[in-house]
């Protein structure tokens, strides 16, 4: 079946513009995660969704960041007035329930470079 | 608190074993495995859960020491394939003593590089 999918796969931004990065989760998943990982770094979490709801945001590096999930599928992660610092891989995960029971499935991730 | 995973990288030969470990400084009720390939996501290997029960890879093995607040992993046999960064990841709970939910603290990982 199909995995998880993220778009862009690639993004270059200037300073100090926005961005919007998609998420499609794996279909019947009702949690859904939001990580980053800078170059040759492991995995930092950033927010993370059940259902439509985001009970734990406290990854979120600053206020310039924000996330929505709608109709409890797509997610969109928002970074407003990026700076050099936001250039990292931002990976998507799902589960089918958001216990720390059950598998993550990653996305292939947005790899976004602010110039 | 992030975990600690060691070592922090591994050189094998096809057909050698290696142990990855993974440590924590706070109770732990379940432990994570991925392994990511340069330039790839991260795929799930296993998650070992307290009281014993395992989910994950059949080829590969893992261990789970709550008291001791540590997981292994175990690579037998090594492939070519089995080159990649290894990832172990610990749920965040709720409250002491209470349930995990699927957020995950991840260790710096573990590089492993199997030559033919």
């Amino acid at each position: 079946g199909a995995g998880v999918s993220q778009s862009p796969s690639n993004k270059v931004t200037e300073k100090g513009k926005d961005v919007e990065l998609r998420c499609d989760p794996i279909s019947g998943h009702t949690a859904l995660y939001w990580y980053r990982q800078s170059l040759g770094q492991g995995l930092e979490f950033l927010i993370y969704f059940q259902g439509n709801s985001a009970p734990d945001k406290s990854g979120l590096p600053s206020d310039r960041f924000s996330a929505e999930r709608t109709g409890g599928s797509v997610s969109t992660l928002t970074i407003q007035r990026t700076q050099q610092e936001d250039s990292a891989v931002y990976l998507c995960a799902s589960s089918l329930q958001g216990t720390g029971t059950y598998e993550q499935y990653f996305g292939p991730g947005t790899r976004l470079t602010v110039t | 608190q992030q975990p600690v995973q060691s070592p922090q990288a591994v050189i094998l030969r096809e057909g050698e074993d290696a142990v990855i470990n993974c440590s924590s400084s706070k109770a732990l009720y379940s432990v994570h495995w991925y392994r990511q390939k340069h330039g790839e996501a991260p795929v799930f290997l296993m998650i070992l859960l307290k009281g014993g029960e395992q989910k994950g890879h059949e080829k590969i093995s893992a261990s789970f020491n709550e008291k001791k607040q540590q997981s292994s992993l175990y690579l037998t046999a090594s492939q070519l394939s089995y080159s990649g960064t290894y990832f172990c990841g610990t749920p965040a709970t709720l409250r002491a003593g209470g349930t995990s939910y699927g957020k995950l603290t991840f260790g710096q990982g573990t590089i492993l590089t199997v030559h033919p």
